[in-house]
């Protein structure tokens, strides 16, 4: 199947400092990437949809200016949690879609940030 | 609102039984997926069963899918210490558009004692 891949699987950082993570579809082209949060022992929630060439289309209560999100190849999205906080800690999971007719979403592997 | 519920929320059962979850969901669907996520993992897509379709079979996994009741359940037979994790069942909205999303359940954690 797919392969999607995440970077890094584990970040610590202090509060206050940014954390890029990033999401590559490795054998195919994704023309929407998804952002996704898990709290523990909870469900994922989506955070954004995230189009090749165009702006994310975030989900009610995530805030853009937070959470930013680029999109810039068929290959690689990037979300970037600016000035992070403690509770912003979660485990962040990226899936991609092509645009064939099956319409799948292939997961990450996730990436665990911790704010201290 | 969360679309996907799954019941039960934990269920602990010993090696060579059967296990079965449940999922309901409240609006019209394209598509109901499961996945599996073992702890601090990524998912891992199980089966997929579309809307037009009521049972479906891979492996140890059987699912099915009654839209009138908006409901669909998992079934694992002849379960294994290894199939224990959480599994999730996400439905695909079948409201038109490229752009679907999936919605998530809260999941049900399942441990298979040996």
């Amino acid at each position: 199947g797919a392969v999607v891949s995440q970077h890094p699987s584990r970040v610590i950082c202090k509060s206050g400092t940014s954390v890029k993570i990033e999401c590559r579809s490795l054998d195919f082209q994704a023309t929407t990437m998804f952002w996704y949060r898990q709290f523990p022992k909870q469900s994922l929630m989506l955070m954004a949809t995230s189009n090749e060439g165009s702006k994310a289309t975030y989900e009610q209560g995530v805030e853009k200016d937070k959470f930013l999100i680029n999109h810039a190849s068929l290959t690689l999205s990037t979300l970037t949690v600016t000035s992070a906080h403690p509770e912003d800690s979660s485990f962040y999971i990226c899936s991609a879609r092509d645009g064939g007719p099956y319409n799948e979403q292939f997961f990450g592997p996730g990436t665990r940030l911790t704010v201290l | 609102s969360q679309q996907g519920e799954e019941d039960p929320q934990a269920l602990s059962i010993q090696e060579g039984e059967n296990a079965t979850m449940n999922c309901s969901y409240k609006t019209s669907i394209n598509n109901l997926q499961w996945y599996r996520q073992n702890s601090g993992r990524g998912l891992v897509h199980l089966i997929l069963i579309r809307s037009n379709e009521r049972e479906k079979h891979s492996g140890r996994l059987r699912v099915t899918l009654d839209t009138s009741k908006k409901s669909s359940s998992l079934l694992i037979t002849a379960s294994r210490a290894a199939d224990t994790a959480s599994y999730f069942c996400a439905t695909r909205g079948g409201s038109g558009g490229s752009n679907y999303k999936l919605t998530f359940g809260k999941g049900t954690l399942l441990t298979v004692n040996p």
